[in-house]
C-alpha cells in the first residue's frame, strides 16, 4: 500500500459545527504533516507530527485540532471554523523527517465553511 | 532562512516538444534534498523527481530530468516529449537534511497544448 487515504473528499460545514478531517496511511511513515492550500497557492505547512508526537505547530489558530492516535491514523478537529478557512486540507507522511524521502501526499478535502 | 523561487507562474508547451521550469533556491546548508512535485486538477501531490545536493549527477525519471547547479543554485526540471497529462501545477520544493520540512516554492502552471 502507498497510498494515503484522505476522507471525506468534500466537506461542508457551519462556522458552529464541529467536524473532523482523517488521514491514514500503511506504508510504515513515522512522520504525518497536515497542509493547507489555497488556490493558486503552494500549501502550507500546519502541523508535523513525528513518531506520533506533535513536534511543529506553525501558529496555527486553536479551532484547528490536531490528532495522531497511532502512527499510521492522523486527524484535524475543526471547530468554529471562518469563512476564510475554506481551503484545500492535505495530509502527507513520510519517514521521519529527516533524509532524502519525498512526502506522500493524499488527494486531499475541499472544506468549505459557509 | 532557506527559500525557494520559482519565477514562471506559467508556461505552455505543444505536446511532443521540451520545456524547461526554472527553480531557484537559497541555502547556507551543505545537506539538502531537492524535489520537483506535479499537482494535476485532481489535486494530489504527485512527486516527481527528487535530488541529493550531494550527488552531482543530474536525476532523470523517464521523460523528467532535472539540471542541478548547486554553486548558482539552481534546479530545474526539464519535461521531453511534452504530453497533454502533463498539464498541472508544478512545485519545486526545497527540504533540509537536518530540519526536514518541505519548503515550496509558489507554482509554475503548466498548460500542454495539443
Amino acid at each position: 500500500d502507498t497510498e494515503v487515504t484522505q476522507t471525506p473528499k468534500h466537506l461542508v460545514m457551519g462556522m458552529t459545527n464541529k467536524k473532523s478531517l482523517k488521514c491514514e496511511q500503511h506504508m510504515g511513515h513515522r512522520a504525518m504533516y497536515w497542509y493547507k492550500q489555497k488556490a493558486k497557492k503552494p500549501p502550507e505547512l500546519m502541523f508535523v507530527y513525528s513518531y506520533e508526537k506533535l513536534s511543529i505547530n506553525e501558529s496555527v489558530p486553536s479551532r484547528f485540532s490536531p490528532e495522531c492516535p497511532n502512527s499510521s491514523l492522523l486527524n484535524l478537529h475543526l471547530h468554529a471554523l471562518q469563512p476564510e478557512d475554506s481551503a484545500l486540507y492535505l495530509c502527507a507522511s513520510s519517514h521521519p523527517p529527516r533524509g532524502n524521502y519525498g512526502y506522500t501526499f493524499g488527494s486531499g478535502t475541499r472544506l468549505t465553511v459557509v | 532562512a532557506q527559500t525557494v523561487t520559482q519565477s514562471q507562474p506559467e508556461m505552455s508547451v505543444q505536446e511532443a516538444e521540451t520545456v524547461t521550469l526554472s527553480c531557484t533556491y537559497d541555502t547556507s546548508e551543505s545537506d539538502y534534498y531537492l524535489f520537483w512535485y506535479k499537482q494535476p486538477p485532481s489535486r494530489q501531490m504527485i512527486l516527481v523527481i527528487r535530488q541529493e545536493a550531494y550527488k552531482q549527477q543530474n536525476a532523470t525519471e523517464n521523460r523528467f530530468s532535472v539540471n542541478f547547479q548547486k554553486a548558482a543554485k539552481s534546479f530545474s526540471l526539464k519535461i521531453s516529449d511534452s504530453q497533454l497529462g502533463d498539464a498541472a501545477m508544478y512545485f519545486c520544493a526545497y527540504r533540509s537534511g537536518s530540519q526536514g520540512n518541505l519548503i515550496f516554492g509558489k507554482g509554475t502552471k503548466l498548460s500542454v497544448k495539443p
